[in-house]
């Protein structure tokens, strides 16, 4: 039974650019919610997805979106990218609340 | 601010001997919390969670105790060893509205073990 998959692994890009990362839940999970991780932090929440809408969000600016798909995969892009949106992006699925699973997180590196 | 807290940012302690991770949370009303590990450029592993109806919870080396009243979380390791060597998070599961919950962090505790 596949855990959480994220794609790509590492991402390097250049400030203003655009990215989008690619998480796939666990099997049985139907709701996917983003994480993003800067250095020595704890993950701080984005936004969560159920039933392809975004049903929660973090104090994140508009240049993050996301997208659930009929097969519960999600998709996170950012737009405009900064310095400092360089960070550790986790993805989480879940089922009813419950059992919260990660994945191994993209590394997003913004020069 | 995070409601999620943790008292202490790093421990060291001696291989064998018995760790203990504190945590302090601020949202009463939460009713689900976890204990995650988190090594060097990996996502967070799930250790174990606690739901608010319960005040301990044991698993294999580790235990976690909940005190609602003072709103506390620990998590215990028992015979620390070498590769328990991690950061520990706790995370609170909140309500926020219309049946959708969040999932918390706080800072983490790094926890060095020393051989």
């Amino acid at each position: 039974d596949a855990g959480v998959t994220q794609s790509p692994t590492h991402l390097i890009k250049t400030r203003g650019q655009q990215v989008t990362l690619r998480c796939s839940p666990k099997s049985g999970h139907d709701t996917v919610s983003w994480y993003q991780q800067a250095l020595g932090q704890g993950p701080q929440f984005i936004f969560q997805y159920y039933e392809e809408e975004e049903r929660q969000r973090g104090n994140f600016p508009d240049r993050f979106s996301g997208h659930q798909f009929p097969n519960y995969s999600s998709e996170l892009n950012v737009n405009a990218l900064l310095l400092g949106d360089s960070a550790l992006y986790l993805c989480a699925s879940s089922r009813n609340n419950y059992g919260y699973t990660f994945g191994s997180g993209t590394r997003l590196t913004v020069v | 601010g995070e409601s999620v807290g943790l008292h202490l940012p790093t421990l060291s302690v001696q291989e064998g001997d018995n760790s203990i991770i504190n945590c302090a949370y601020s949202n009463s009303a939460s009713d689900y919390f976890i204990w995650y590990k988190q090594e060097s450029g990996k996502g967070p592993q799930f250790i174990i969670d606690i739901r608010s109806n319960m005040d301990k919870r044991q698993g294999q080396r580790v235990t976690v105790l909940l005190n609602k009243t003072v709103k506390h979380l620990s998590l215990q390791i028992a015979a620390t060893q070498p590769g328990d060597s991690a950061v520990y998070f706790c995370a609170e599961n909140m309500d926020s509205g219309a049946g959708s919950y969040q999932l918390t962090f706080g800072k983490g505790t790094k926890l060095s073990v020393i051989p």
